[in-house]
């Protein structure tokens, strides 16, 4: 069935550096945008960012942009977020989610239907 | 970017009633294709998001059809027609026309 499996995560302090991996199955990866999704404790949920299906188009929220890297193995079917210098307010859980349908172009991309989801991995950024 | 706006933040319903929630953009998201990208996602309790519906109006694979989106302007609203104890969670509306995508505050759907 289609599904996104998620790992990484964990606790660490704030400055260091964390990377996330999204592993799909089950679709066809290689035709499908890709973005990451985090909900802080008790909050609502946060766009993190998109990668293209081919990765030449991505974007990021402001509050992670410079710090947070997404990017994408179509060999593997994996997408990842490499988050460095990481802050007490990166602390959330992170989903990835496949996009029914994502088209890029200029510098905007649009997307629909954001299914399925990965499980959730939780960030814990404290000293 | 673009402000989505839920309302309401809370909403007691009693099984086998009618329950809407609405959600209002900033900004217009209709597309030249003539869709409006507007998704709406359920968060059960303790669970990853699940989309419902996309496109405004489009019935996600294997969401039961008591649930229904409409569209007006940047105005959206979701319908439940009868509410099951299933349904509780914190509902969603997200934006995706443009780049930084955008959620609603959410609105959480309890049983009375």
């Amino acid at each position: 069935q289609v599904q996104l499996v998620q790992s990484g995560g964990g606790v660490v302090q704030p400055g260091r550096s964390l990377r996330l991996s999204c592993a799909a199955s089950g679709f066809t990866f290689n035709i499908h945008g890709m973005h990451w999704v985090r909900q802080a404790p008790g909050k609502g949920l946060e766009w993190v960012a998109i990668t293209s299906y081919d990765g030449r188009h991505k974007y990021y929220a402001d509050s992670v942009k410079g710090r947070f890297t997404i990017s994408r193995d179509n060999s593997k079917n994996t997408v990842s977020l490499e988050m460095s210098n990481l802050r007490p307010g990166d602390t959330a859980v992170y989903y990835c989610a496949k996009a029914t349908s994502t088209y890029c172009r200029g510098n905007n991309c649009y997307s629909s239907g954001f299914d399925p989801w990965g499980q959730g991995t939780r960030v814990t950024v404290s000293s | 970017d673009i402000v989505m706006t839920q309302s309401p933040l809370s909403l007691p319903v009693t099984p086998g009633e009618p329950a809407s929630i609405s959600c209002r953009s900033s900004q217009s998201l209709l597309h030249s294709n003539g869709y409006n990208y507007l998704d709406w996602y359920l968060q059960k309790p303790g669970q990853s998001p699940q989309l419902l519906l996309y496109l405004a109006s489009t019935r996600a694979s294997g969401v039961p059809d008591r649930f229904s989106g409409s569209a007006s302007g940047t105005d959206f609203t979701l319908r439940i027609s009868r509410v099951e104890a299933e349904d509780v969670g914190v509902y969603y509306c997200m934006q995706a026309l443009q780049t930084p995508i955008t959620f609603g505050q959410g609105t959480r759907l309890e049983i009375k």
